[in-house]
């Protein structure tokens, strides 16, 4: 059964933690992403990889990191720096990057 | 700055009606558009996609795409309860391009 799954759906977190969120895919696709959604707001992008051991910045890099060390896996670590970390993150890929992208259910952070 | 705007919202139809959501776009390079549906606490969720100019049916859905207006559009048909949730619009560029989502459009579908 082919999918994006993300792990865990809740987190709570004290702040000055870092905190690190699961996103793994068997769908075969070279590219994935991670969103962070605000309530009534859209998608911001934070980071994307195209390929295994690279990634690049969204628009909203800053207090985040990621690593692609296998095509199927692509963690984001939520660091202390990171004003407002407490949000929906969403994790996407895509077979190449341009085409539709497909979803995880998504891990709801809340730090406190 | 590449943008994908969805301004008219929420949106509340009644049971059987059509429901008519529209986005327009900033970026003339924009070659692909996407329309996803988020119910409320989950995940986005793809239901159409279209690259070319003109209608794409599927099902109660109908995806239309006027380049030369900027502006592309998700039509229901006979809406039903279930349809209620919020739409997103997203448009790329052609490979190796990132998406570029609208903030949606909430749709209620009365009883």
């Amino acid at each position: 059964d082919g999918g994006i799954t993300q792990s865990p759906k809740y987190l709570f977190r004290k702040e000055g933690q870092n905190v690190t969120l699961s996103c793994e895919q068997n769908l075969n696709h070279d590219a994935m992403y991670w969103y962070r959604q605000d309530p009534g707001q859209g998608l911001r992008l934070i980071y994307y990889s195209q390929i295994v051991n690279d990634f690049q910045k969204g628009d909203i890099a800053e207090g985040y990191s990621v690593s692609r060390e296998k095509k199927e896996s692509f963690p984001l670590t939520v660091t202390s720096a990171q004003k407002n970390p407490t949000a929906f993150y969403l994790c996407a890929s895509s077979i190449g990057t341009g085409g539709e992208q497909y979803f995880g259910p998504g891990t709801r952070l809340t730090v406190t | 700055q590449k943008e994908v705007e969805q301004n008219s919202g929420p949106l509340s139809v009644p049971e059987g009606a059509i429901a008519s959501l529209n986005c327009t776009y900033s970026d003339r390079g924009s070659q692909s558009f996407f329309w996803y549906r988020q119910y409320s606490g989950k995940s986005p969720e793809l239901i159409m996609f279209i690259y070319s100019n003109g209608d794409k049916e599927d099902g109660r859905f109908t995806a239309q795409l006027n380049k030369a207006s900027q502006y592309v559009s998700l039509l229901i048909r006979d809406s039903q309860p279930s349809d209620s949730a919020t739409y997103l619009c997203a448009g790329g560029a052609g490979a190796n391009s990132k998406l570029t989502f609208g903030k949606g459009i909430t749709l209620s579908v009365r009883p």
